[in-house]
């Protein structure tokens, strides 16, 4: 089992560019969303999916698109890159209700200059 | 809404004992703990739910008090390995599935 793969580790961006984080995951994980991450802020809720179809806001959602059309795909696209926009971007997921916690992916840290 | 954790930050000698704080005002249906090492992603540490039950971490205990929405994570006999920054994520009543987080705790075990 690979667990959570995002791609790429490392990009960056000019003001304006748009461009689609990858999140894969191979352990048939139900629930997966997507996470940033800013010093002093801890991880903040972007959008996340309760299974292929559903898809949900979460804290910081604006400037940012999501869907989920396969269970395992999980991509968040940034519409129009701000500065504002530059942080550690984390994806996780989670199987069911219950006893689980989220497996998170090693994270993509993305500069928009 | 982010739950608050306290403190912010604690320091301990390797063998101290520390306690994490987490708190939400909103009624919860889970309570969550990650550690995260610098430089890489957080990993579960343990999950607390509304009525009782609880699965984590062996050398890891913690609470969740479903009357005052408070949840603390109890480190015994740290270790040098557990410094880090932890975090609690809190789930509303209602099974969401919407996991928030707090700003973290960053611990540091000295030798």
């Amino acid at each position: 089992n690979a667990g959570v793969t995002q791609t790429p580790k490392f990009q960056v961006l000019k003001t304006g560019q748009s461009m689609t984080l990858q999140c894969a995951q191979d352990m048939n994980h139900e629930y997966m969303s997507w996470y940033r991450q800013d010093p002093g802020m801890g991880l903040r809720l972007i959008h996340y999916s309760v299974g292929a179809g559903i898809t949900d806001q979460g804290e910081v959602p604006n400037g940012y698109n999501v869907s989920r059309s396969t269970t395992e795909d999980f991509p968040l696209r940034l519409l129009s890159a701000a500065p504002s926009q530059t942080s550690v971007y984390f994806c996780a997921s989670k199987t069911g209700t219950g006893l689980y916690g989220y497996t998170f992916g090693s994270g993509t840290r993305l500069t928009v200059v | 809404q982010q739950p608050v954790q306290s403190p912010q930050a604690v320091i301990l000698r390797e063998g101290e004992d520390a306690v994490i704080n987490c708190s939400s005002s909103k009624a919860l249906y889970s309570v969550h703990w990650y550690r995260q090492k610098h430089g890489e992603a957080p990993v579960f540490l343990m999950i607390l739910l509304k009525g009782g039950e609880q699965k984590g971490h062996e050398k890891i205990s913690a609470s969740f008090n479903e009357k005052k929405q408070q949840s603390s994570l109890y480190l015994t006999a740290s270790q040098l390995s557990y410094s880090g920054t932890y975090f609690c994520g809190t789930e509303p009543q209602g099974g969401s599935e919407k996991l928030v987080f707090g700003k973290g705790t960053k611990l540091t075990v000295n030798p």
